[in-house]
């Protein structure tokens, strides 16, 4: 266990579901991130959140939306997604100050979109 | 981000030094070179990371040449269980600057 947990684990949805992906950190980190893997490419950064504000969103389609109601809880909202979308999903936090940043990953939400 | 060069894949055997290069020649003076693993379908984990020192944990050792252009990742005793996808990342030390992550070296530890 990381201090950060992601839940569900596994996820099947159909393209008309609407769904969430969930992570919550135990690390008093005031930084969290989502990242996409998809077979065989590298890690794709989504979304940061700084203190409760996102400050960047990597030209992600709308059908992703993320949400992040505290410094301790992370949202990704999910609805008519493409198979092409199926891949890992790793939430992570970091403590943002100048200097070195460390980011303590989950242990990912891997979704199949059918 | 400076970005980096790495081997795409390399094989140690089990109990041997496992030494990973990494190419970051156009790294800036106030970037830090980060080590990040990942086995198989789980999350990346943080292994290192250092400025302009050689740096020892109790993972791993890395080790920065003096013109900063490039590095090296020492896991001194290589086991099975450290076989995985090693990436090293160059970043500012801008606090919302997030890592982007290169396709790194697929190390196997070989029995």
């Amino acid at each position: 266990e990381t201090g950060v947990t992601q839940t569900p684990r596994h996820l099947v949805m159909g393209m008309t579901n609407k769904k969430s992906l969930k992570c919550e950190q135990h690390l008093g980190h005031n930084a969290m991130y989502w990242y996409k893997q998809s077979a065989k490419k590298p890690l794709e950064l989504m979304f940061v959140y700084s203190l409760e504000e996102r400050v960047e969103n990597n030209s992600v389609p709308s059908r992703f939306s993320p949400e992040c109601p505290n410094s301790s809880h992370l949202f990704l909202h999910l609805h008519t997604l493409q198979p092409e979308d199926s891949a890992l999903y790793l939430c992570a936090s970091s403590q943002e100050h100048s200097g070195a940043n460390v980011l303590t990953f989950g242990a990912g939400s891997r979704l199949t979109v059918l | 981000d400076a970005k980096t060069t790495q081997p795409t894949s390399m094989d140690c055997a089990e109990g041997r030094a496992a030494n990973l290069p990494c190419n970051h020649s156009t790294i800036s003076g106030n970037e830090y070179v980060y080590w990040y693993r990942q086995i198989h379908s789980q999350g990346p984990q943080y292994i290192i990371h250092g400025l302009k020192n050689n740096e020892t944990n109790e993972m791993a050792s890395l080790i920065i040449t003096e013109d900063r252009k490039s590095s090296t990742l020492i896991l001194p005793h290589a086991t099975l269980r450290d076989t995985a996808v090693y990436y090293c990342i160059v970043r500012m030390p801008s606090g919302n600057t997030p890592l982007v992550f290169g396709k790194g070296t697929r190390l196997s530890v070989i029995a």
